[in-house]
């Protein structure tokens, strides 16, 4: 069964530090890639997406990931976080040609400290 | 334009007691999907419905049962709640021809 592996169980920075959350998935085949976030009490919002082409890509708020084939992994980076991004962060993958159901990682807590 | 709506917000039931959780979309979306929220657990799917009229299992179907009652609708029952069941439940959607799925807000259910 296709597993979504997020190394960090929760990252506190200080302000303006840099941020990278490690995501690794078991698919071999095509695959789609999210990163969510989720707000201390709030529903989840899409960050970004990756379907197909640069693998670099860029979402809301200052946030990027990059995707590396070779080694099944998604990661999410910011250059500077800032204290509005304490959130949890959730990676989600989706097998590419017409399957629509996603499989969560266990998800990220992120705190940063002013 | 409110997304992807869901009721009630909070619910505490006894154990043996059912419910009822409601869903909605008002954004033309074909498939439609039940999630529960754990701590350390990240979001496992329960029930999605690809479309109209249809439904499948997801990850963790045990003790639900799901109603695509029409294609905005979208209804997740407990028959019989357990301690187990106790989680926070997200329904989200999507549109058939895209892999983004949007989130409702959540209802946050505790079965004592």
């Amino acid at each position: 069964a296709q597993s979504v592996s997020q190394h960090n169980h929760h990252v506190i920075l200080s302000e303006a530090a840099s941020l990278e959350l490690g995501c690794n998935y078991s698919y071999g085949g095509t695959v789609n890639l999210f990163w969510y976030v989720q707000y201390p009490g709030q529903h989840l919002q899409l960050l970004l997406k990756y379907f197909s082409g640069d693998p670099l890509v860029k979402g809301i708020k200052g946030f990027e990931a990059e995707f590396i084939k070779s080694k099944f992994s998604f990661n999410l980076r910011k250059p500077s976080v800032q204290w509005s991004d304490t959130a949890e962060y959730f990676c989600a993958v989706s097998r590419g040609a017409g399957s629509y159901q996603l499989t969560f990682g266990k998800g990220t807590k992120l705190s940063v400290i002013p | 334009n409110a997304g992807v709506t869901q009721t009630p917000k909070f619910q505490v039931l006894k154990t043996g007691q059912s419910m009822t959780l409601q869903c909605a979309q008002d954004m033309n979306h074909n498939s439609m999907y039940w999630y529960r929220q754990d701590p350390g657990m990240g979001l496992r799917l329960i029930y999605y419905s690809a479309s109209e009229g249809t439904t499948d299992k997801g990850e963790v179907p045990n003790g639900y049962n799901v109603s695509r009652l029409n294609k905005r609708e979208f209804s997740l029952r407990l028959e019989s709640a357990a301690p187990s069941q106790t989680s926070v439940y997200f329904c989200a959607s999507s549109a058939s021809d895209s892999y983004e799925q949007y989130f409702g807000p959540g209802t946050r259910l505790t079965v004592t």
